[in-house]
Parts: C-alpha cells; sequence; structure tokens
C-alpha cells in the first residue's frame, strides 16, 4: 500500500525568506504528486503538482522537486509571506490505474504546519 | 466557474442517528471523492464515484455508502453514528482521468459532530 510521510509537523519561518516542506513517499513507478494548503474550517487548496517523469515543477513563489531515487520531495516557497501560513499537505496518485484500486484516490501525508512571522 | 460546494457546513448528531451530506462538483467534473479528516487519521479515503458508478473504495466500514446523480452531485451517508464519526467531511472533483489530469479540488466540508 502507498504512504506518504511528511517528518516535519510544524515549520516556522520569517517573511520574506524560503519555506521548504518535505514529503516521502514508498513504492511508486509512475505516480502523481501534489501539493495543498489547507486553512481551518476550510477544504484543501490545490497548489502545484509534479509528474514522476519530471524533477521540478514551477509556479510563481512555489516550486516543486522530486528526487526519485531518495523517494523524497520538496515545495519550496519563495519568499514566504504571512498569508502562506496553513497547514501543508503532500498527496500522491499513481498515474496508471491498476486494477481500479487507485481511482479517486489521492493519499496524503500527515501535513506540515507552516507560520511565516512578520 | 463555480467551486465545489458542499452541504450543510455543520452538522450534530447523536449516537445511533444517520446522516446525509451532500456534495455538488465542479461543472464538467464526472468524478467525486469523499474524505474524512480527523485530528488522529489525518486525510482518508473513503470512496469515488464517476458517471453514477462507485469505482473505488476506502477502508472503512459499510455503515458509510454513497452515491452519484446523473448530474454528478453525490450524497454520502452514514447509518448508526458513532462517536468516532465526528469529523471534517469533505469532497473533491476532478476530471476523473487518467494521467495528468488527477487535480482534485475541494469542497470547504462539512463539519459533523456527534454527542
Amino acid at each position: 500500500d502507498q504512504q506518504v510521510k511528511q517528518n516535519s509537523p510544524s515549520l516556522s519561518v520569517q517573511e520574506g525568506r524560503i519555506s521548504i516542506l518535505n514529503c516521502d513517499y514508498t513504492n511508486s513507478m509512475f505516480d502523481y504528486f501534489l501539493w495543498y494548503k489547507k486553512y481551518p474550517a476550510e477544504g484543501p487548496t490545490f497548489l502545484i503538482s509534479i509528474s514522476s517523469i519530471k524533477d521540478k515543477n514551477e509556479d510563481g513563489r512555489f516550486t516543486v522537486f522530486l528526487n526519485k531515487s531518495a523517494k523524497h520531495l520538496s515545495l519550496h516557497i519563495v519568499p514566504s509571506q504571512p498569508g502562506d501560513s496553513a497547514v501543508y499537505f503532500c498527496a500522491q496518485h499513481p498515474l496508471f490505474n491498476a486494477g481500479g484500486t487507485s481511482y479517486g484516490k489521492l493519499t496524503f501525508g500527515q501535513g506540515t504546519i507552516l507560520t511565516v512571522h512578520p | 466557474k463555480a467551486g465545489v460546494t458542499q452541504t450543510p457546513r455543520y452538522l450534530i448528531k447523536t449516537r445511533g442517528q444517520q446522516v446525509t451530506l451532500s456534495c455538488s462538483p465542479i461543472s464538467g467534473h464526472r468524478s467525486v471523492s469523499w474524505y474524512q479528516q480527523t485530528p488522529g487519521q489525518g486525510l482518508q479515503f473513503l470512496f469515488e464515484y464517476f458517471s453514477e458508478t462507485q469505482r473505488n473504495k476506502g477502508n472503512f466500514p459499510g455503515r458509510f455508502s454513497g452515491r452519484q446523480f446523473s448530474n454528478s452531485r453525490s450524497e454520502m451517508n452514514v447509518s448508526t453514528l458513532e462517536l468516532g464519526d465526528s469529523a471534517l467531511y469533505l469532497c473533491a472533483s476532478s476530471l476523473g482521468t487518467s494521467g495528468r489530469n488527477n487535480e482534485q479540488f475541494f469542497g470547504p466540508g462539512t463539519r459533523l459532530t456527534v454527542l
């Protein structure tokens, strides 16, 4: 079974500096990884994604890096802003569905609470 | 384009009752997935519907069920509520195709409290 782990429960960063959020995963030959941001009492908001055929994807202040040999991905936020303070989840989804067990199923990490101080 | 909507936003029930939650996906999205979020277990997949058919199911007891209508709107039902069912229930919609179009867009959730 796929597993996604975010080993840092929390991260505190100064405004304007870089925030680096990390995620480790198991299994996967051809997977799709996504990052979501979540405020309390709201649903997760999609931020950025990357497929396992790429090493990097960039969208504005957000960049996701994928290290396939280490089975590790990271989200970089530069520069960090106080409005970025939220819980960040990484999630995994197979690119190709095998046996129907992956339809519509994202496997989420436990989340990392990011606090950006002014 | 309107986002994913969920009703009701908050619900309080007592043990043994049943509850029905509703989700309206983004227009054009045919896949609806449901998740349960609790402090201890995080975000866990309940089931997914596509074109009125359940295609996938997570590891939850049979008390948790769902359905999808021809307009892609979906409902989930929890019968014989237990205290442990207290959670934020999230639905997410997507195009439902394989490959890169797997971004799921979430609704605001329904906060269920079981007393």
